[in-house]
């Protein structure tokens, strides 16, 4: 069982809709939970961290976690051209364990 | 600010060739360094991590070495490239456990 499992998508939204990506991990003693957005040929940029059970909004973003289903995902409200992306979802545990998903693809179309 | 600085940005190089990726962080002190390589349409793969000044800790098995001669300094080497080392090296940097990484702007090895 991978640590962190996502969705490789393609996931399609068209523009102005929500788009929502989801991502398990299997540790329970998982600290903090991020997610990364990678353009094609471009690095990862770190767009959400959440440590906490609840949500997290900054701007179009909302990242949800759940830590008794193990469960993280993000919103991407109002979505735009712009937003198409890969989306990785990443966990750290204590130890300097961290593991990325390997990430889904959004495609927001205008 | 903190900023991290990676080169080159594309690199062909013919099997057998040596290698050498440099990275350095500025605007911060005993960062947390990392080596990672993410194959085409594939995930990331920790290749190695520092927590200090000669402080390298290797998650895989490979053809590659990785340094960090300055603190804020990490360099990834090979002696003789494989066509398998093809990839996007990647560079991160954080402060402290559990903090999100900052990556560099990448390296695209070419082997050929």
């Amino acid at each position: 069982q991978k640590e962190v499992e996502q969705n490789s998508g393609p996931l399609s939204v068209p523009e102005g809709a929500i788009a929502s990506l989801n991502c398990t991990y299997s540790d329970r003693v998982s600290q903090s939970f991020f997610w990364y957005r990678q353009y094609s040929g471009k690095s990862p940029e770190l767009i959400m961290s959440i440590y906490s059970n609840g949500d997290k909004e900054d701007g179009r973003f909302t990242a949800q976690l759940n830590k008794a289903s193990q469960y993280v995902s993000l919103l991407i409200r109002d979505s735009q051209p712009s937003d198409s992306a890969t989306y990785l979802c990443a966990v750290y545990q204590t130890g300097n364990q961290f593991y990325f998903g390997t990430g889904t693809s959004l495609t927001v179309i205008p | 600010s903190q900023t991290i600085h990676q080169w080159p940005a594309t690199l062909v190089q013919p099997v057998g060739s040596p290698l050498s990726l440099e990275c350095t962080v500025e605007g911060t002190s005993n960062p947390n360094l990392y080596w990672y390589r993410q194959a085409a349409g594939r995930g990331l793969q920790l290749l190695f991590y520092s927590v200090g000044i000669g402080q390298i800790s290797s998650e895989v098995p490979q053809n590659l070495s990785a340094s960090r001669p300055q603190d804020r300094q990490f360099i990834l080497s090979s002696k003789k490239l494989l066509l398998s080392d093809s990839g996007f090296y990647l560079c991160a940097w954080n402060q402290g456990w559990g903090g999100g990484y900052t990556f560099g702007s990448g390296t695209r090895l070419t082997v050929v």
